[in-house]
């Protein structure tokens, strides 16, 4: 069964601040690995979504990281502003079914 | 969220009640899912459907039922509602291939008395 990890569980930062957020998962045998950010009270709103083939994928100030064999991904943020301030999640959508695991989320404070 | 939305946003019921939780998509994909998100416990995947006509159970569908209406909706119903099925429920669409990113509702927040 699939697991997903997400460290720290929370993170404070000064704004202007580079930062990286981490998800692990337990199975390599995936189709691609994506990354959300959740305000309080709403949805999730897609970011990133790697593919299981690539290492990488970039938007605006967002770098998502993927190493398949290490079970690990990362999500870079540079020059954090207080507008990032949500939790982050991440999800795995493994190959041998069509579902989805999250991971609990890391919520991130930026102060000003 | 565009694209997907769910009705209602917020609703109070009575343990044993029934009630539907509708998901209406209009972004023509071919898969839709209803999760449940709860602190401490992440985000869990009820039921799916992976194509219009067809349902499977996810990670913890006891006490629940869908029904894919068509390809643009999927409901959600609690025939006996219980405290514990006071959650927030999330419905998410993909396009069907795997390598497609998911789509959220802004999601209902359901507490049970």
């Amino acid at each position: 069964k699939q697991e997903v990890t997400q460290i720290p569980a929370a993170l404070s930062v000064p704004e202007g601040e580079n930062l990286v957020l981490n998800c692990s998962f337990t199975d390599s045998a995936i189709y691609n690995l994506q990354w959300f950010r959740q305000d309080p009270g709403k949805g999730l709103t897609s970011l990133l979504l790697i593919q299981s083939s690539q290492r990488e994928q970039t938007s605006g100030r967002l770098n998502a990281s993927l190493d398949k064999s290490s079970g690990r991904s990362t999500l870079y943020i540079a020059a954090s502003q207080p507008g990032d301030s949500a939790t982050y999640l991440c999800a795995v959508l493994g190959t041998n079914a069509g579902k989805s695991t999250f991971g609990d989320g890391t919520t991130l404070t930026v102060k000003p | 969220n565009a694209g997907v939305t769910q009705t209602p946003k917020f609703q109070v019921l009575k343990t044993g009640q029934s009630m539907t939780l509708q998901c209406a998509q209009d972004m023509n994909h071919n898969s839709m899912y209803w999760y449940r998100q709860d602190p401490g416990m992440g985000l869990r995947l009820i039921y799916y459907s992976a194509s219009e006509g067809t349902t499977d159970k996810g990670e913890v569908p006891n006490g629940y039922n869908v029904s894919r209406l068509n390809k643009r909706e999927f409901s959600l119903r609690l025939e006996s509602a219980a405290p514990s099925q006071t959650s927030v429920y999330f419905c998410a669409t993909r396009r069907g291939a795997g390598n497609q990113p998911q789509h959220f509702g802004d999601g209902t927040r359901l507490s049970i008395l």
